[in-house]
């Protein structure tokens, strides 16, 4: 079980950003949660999203966070971007007997 | 509210031994499994360890098995992290994270994570 990410991402202040995560081959039916890590912070849980597209987010995330899945991707998508959202983004899930990370979006905000 | 405190971090010497402790409160502790997790310096996140609420299951990763044990004391709320043999590579900020209670599969509080420094 493998989760991909791509090493980074920018947008502008104020867009919108799209992040991606991809399950290894036959897990696409998998779960995943996305975590945020600002510059010298510990991670905050953001939300866990399903395969139907379906997510539940942690307490206190803004509505400008949200979650989609298609096949084997999962995505979250940060709206109205601000300057503290330039952050590490990791997804999670939990595979046999083992947490699994994905490597890691570094997100610029321009 | 959910508080998840490390403690027990520092440096020490290559081949060392060194036990970290989580402090837990603001939510059942002695009904959920606690997970530990590091990230070496300028390194992504690593699954290190799983123990479930009873201690009556426990995972490691390959990186740290046979080196590190886990355990934890439900009456103190809290979770330990006993690493031995330490290596170069063990160095990094250690973070106790806890999962949902529903799955057990996904990690929904962090703690702010303690530094483990192994010379060389």
């Amino acid at each position: 079980l493998v989760l991909t990410q791509s090493p980074s991402a920018s947008a502008s202040l104020g867009a919108s950003v799209k992040l991606t995560c991809t399950l290894s081959s036959g897990h696409s039916s998998y779960a995943i949660a996305w975590h945020q890590q600002q510059p010298e912070k510990g991670p905050r849980y953001l939300m866990k999203v399903n395969s139907d597209g379906s997510h539940s987010k942690g307490d206190g995330i803004p509505d400008r966070f949200s979650g989609s899945s298609s096949g084997a991707e999962r995505y979250l998508t940060i709206s109205s971007l601000q300057s503290e959202d330039e952050a590490d983004y990791y997804c999670q899930t939990w595979g046999t007997g083992m947490g699994v990370f994905g490597g890691g979006t570094k997100l610029t905000v321009l | 509210e959910v508080q998840l405190v490390e403690s027990g971090g520092g440096l020490v010497q290559s081949g060392g031994s060194l036990r970290l402790s989580c402090a837990a409160s603001g939510f059942p502790f002695s009904s959920q499994s606690m997970n530990w997790v590091r990230q070496a310096p300028g390194k992504g996140l690593e699954w290190v360890s799983y123990i479930s609420s009873s201690s009556s299951t426990i995972y490691y990763a390959d990186s740290v098995k046979g080196r590190f044990t886990i355990s934890r004391d439900n009456a103190k709320n809290s979770l330990y992290l006993q690493m031995n043999s330490l290596r170069a590579e063990d160095t990094a900020v250690y973070y106790c994270a806890r999962p949902d209670s529903g799955t057990w599969r996904y990690f929904d509080y962090w703690g702010q994570g303690t530094l483990v420094t192994v010379s060389s």
